[in-house]
């Protein structure tokens, strides 16, 4: 089973820095990743898919990349409504199954 | 954009099982994939199961034998049933659903239902 590693676990920031997300497989995921963005009471978002494509309605401050074992999440300058807790998720096809990694939550400083 | 309506808070006793629907709010589903992912109180995701593709459904190694996940296409219906209820399992369900499958290609969870809490307790 493929576990992901989240870092930090905490980013504490302030609006207008820039802020980058790391996402680690413990094998190789290929580029079967994608981001999600959640806040407080509300289902996950997707933000990112196939490690670098931006979803639909995803502002262009949101920028994925990364292959193979290692990704990134980059919010290239942080609005107020940015500050949640960002996911990754990879997808294994053979057998189809999923798996999130722990979190990292985005704070305002 | 089409939404997912699940169904509403479930209270449980342990050793019960619960079922858990979802249904697009317009449309159907399709062939569309559907996921289940679950989210403890305070804690993060984790995927419970899906359908695949071909009809099937995978689930979570930590679910097997526990967990069915199934679709009613007669009333376009998702639906996931969890049987030998702990206070463990005590969380908000998601449903999610990937409009698109690709060869090669991952399109992410892209619809996601407002999530049904079931509280497990004696």
């Amino acid at each position: 089973e493929i576990v992901l590693t989240q870092s930090p676990a905490t980013l504490s920031l302030s609006p207008g820095e820039r802020a980058t997300l790391s996402c680690r497989a413990s094998q190789s995921v290929s580029t079967y990743l994608a981001w999600y963005q959640q806040k407080p009471g509300q289902p996950p978002r997707l933000l990112i898919y196939n490690a670098s494509f931006r979803a639909s309605g995803i502002p262009t401050r949101f920028s994925g990349s990364g292959s193979g074992a290692d990704f990134t999440l980059t919010i290239s300058s942080l609005e107020p409504e940015d500050f949640a807790v960002y996911y990754c998720q990879q997808l294994t096809n053979w057998p189809r199954t999923f798996t999130f990694g722990p979190g990292t939550r985005v704070e305002i400083k | 954009q089409v939404q997912l309506v699940q169904s509403g808070a479930e209270v449980k006793k342990p050793g019960s099982s619960v079922k858990v629907s979802c249904k697009p709010s317009r449309g159907t589903f399709n062939n569309h994939v559907i996921n289940w992912v679950r989210q403890a109180p305070g804690q993060g995701l984790e995927w419970v199961g899906g359908t695949t593709p071909s009809g099937s459904a995978n689930y979570a190694q930590k679910f097997q034998g526990r967990v069915t996940i199934t679709a009613d296409k007669s009333t376009n219906t998702a639906y996931m049933e969890l049987s030998s209820l702990t206070s463990d399992d005590t969380a908000i369900y998601y449903c999610a659903k990937e409009t698109k499958v690709g060869t090669g290609f991952y399109y992410g969870l892209d619809v996601w239902g407002h999530g049904t809490a079931v509280t497990v307790s004696s």
